[in-house]
């Protein structure tokens, strides 16, 4: 299948500082991206999806401000964590479909990132 | 609203099978799928179903009906490397996936 890898995979700051989480698709291109929030035995929460080339599309609640989306090319979506604080501490994910070989529409997952704000 | 029921727990024995139900009332239906997701990692995909009935692949079939909203995941044989959590998740009509709770396996010898 897909591959779509993260990083880094852990990342410990301090409050008040900023963190960028990078994701790519290594063997396929996608024009969207999706990123999302899992706190501890809890589901994935969709926080904001991606697309290449334009403004990201963000769920409700989630602040667009501190969470910075930025897909600049058809294989590199980042996610910055601005002023991060302790209740930001979370495993954050990513996930892109390959629009072109993917019949099912099936979603490939990045290894993900533990961030712990201190 | 949209909503995806599965069991938050369930609990079995190496070597035997166990079946893992989801429940959904969503605005549409665009296919539905498991996910397999171990501690601290990401999830991985199992299956995918659009039509129903069952679709086996290995050890883990998946079974859907649309007209009841349902779906199950069956895992047989089951090997200690099968504790996880299982998600269901469905694509709705604008092709948005909802999410499960998901439901955490956990496989005793």
């Amino acid at each position: 299948g897909a591959v779509v890898s993260q990083h880094p995979s852990w990342v410990i700051c301090k409050s008040g500082t900023s963190v960028k989480i990078e994701c790519r698709s290594l063997d396929f291109q996608a024009t969207t991206m999706f990123w999302y929030r899992q706190f501890p035995k809890q589901s994935l929460m969709l926080m904001a999806t991606s697309n290449e080339g334009s403004k990201a599309t963000y769920e409700q609640g989630v602040e667009k401000d501190k969470f910075l989306i930025n897909h600049a090319s058809l294989t590199l979506s980042t996610l910055t964590v601005t002023s991060a604080h302790p209740e930001d501490s979370s495993f954050y994910i990513c996930s892109a479909r390959d629009e072109i070989a993917g019949e099912t529409g099936e979603l490939f997952f990045g290894e993900g990132s533990r961030l712990t704000v201190l | 609203g949209q909503n995806i029921d599965q069991p938050t727990e369930m609990t079995a024995t190496e070597g035997a099978i166990v079946q893992i139900n989801c429940t959904y009332q969503t605005s549409g239906f665009n296919g539905l799928f498991w996910y397999q997701q171990h501690a601290g990692e990401a999830p991985t995909f199992l299956s995918y179903n659009v039509l129903d009935g069952l679709e086996e692949k290995g050890r883990f079939s998946s079974f859907l009906s649309r007209s009841k909203g349902y779906s199950y995941l069956l895992l047989k044989e089951l090997q200690m490397k099968d504790s996880a959590s299982y998600l269901c998740a469905v694509k709705d009509s604008n092709y948005q996936l909802i999410w499960g709770a998901g439901t955490k396996l956990i496989i005793k010898p």
